[in-house]
């Protein structure tokens, strides 16, 4: 299956701090999505990206679809304690229907 | 009421045990998923169904048997596991297949 490397792995900020993500494949995708999953829960869907250059808000949350569609970012704003969790990548290939899964950056806010 | 709802959120059971995991989905989606995650790891796709019809099957062991009797409704069969068989196991539905996915709250299901 396709592989996606999300980076980076874990990260530990100071509440207030904004937050950078991203996730790269080698692989062209056709769809970029984010999602966000508290412990114990399942992954909630945060942002869908559909074009290459793509830059969609929900939020504090920022996303965009790179434009070498190998690639997609995640920005948080003005982080709080509650957007403690694992953040996931997923793409879709121009090709298929399947999406591939990144193996989650972990973020922890420290009040 | 959530879109997708999972049961038994938690489950414990022996390699010799047959049990069965639920999902349904009230968001009036054509397609429905059974994913694996387990630790450090992607999400692991399992079995794909459209319209009631199963359209995917990731070489996922015979001892996971899919069933799928409407548009709403997946179970997940579980015969002979094995103890690498624990992990949390996500149901999750989307308008078409192909579309972004929504998860239920997952299986926590354990093997001993």
């Amino acid at each position: 299956g396709q592989q996606l490397n999300q980076s980076p792995q874990s990260m530990f900020i100071q509440e207030g701090e904004d937050v950078s993500m991203n996730c790269t494949s080698s692989s062209i995708f056709n769809t970029w999505l984010w999602y966000k999953q508290d412990p114990g829960e399942g992954p909630v869907l945060l942002i869908a990206l559909y074009k290459a250059g793509e830059l969609t808000s929900n939020g504090r949350l920022t996303a965009q679809f790179g434009i070498t569609r190998k690639d997609s970012f995640l920005n948080i704003s003005a982080s709080i304690p509650s957007d403690v969790g694992i953040y996931f990548c997923a793409g879709q290939l121009y090709t298929g229907n399947q999406f591939y899964f990144g193996t989650g950056t972990s973020l922890t806010v420290i009040p | 009421e959530t879109g997708v709802t999972q049961t038994p959120r938690h489950l414990v059971m022996g390699m010799t045990n047959k049990k069965s995991l639920k999902c349904e989905q009230h968001l009036g989606h054509n397609a429905m998923y059974w994913y694996k995650q387990s630790a450090k790891k992607p999400l692991e796709l399992m079995f794909v169904y459209n319209f009631k019809e199963q359209t995917e099957n990731n070489s996922v062991p015979s001892r996971f048997s899919p069933e799928c009797p409407n548009s709403s409704h997946l179970f997940l069969h579980l015969h002979t596991l094995q103890p690498e068989d624990s992990a949390l196991y996500l149901c999750a539905s989307s308008q078409d297949q192909g579309r972004e996915a929504f998860f239920g709250q997952g299986t926590r299901l354990t093997v001993v």
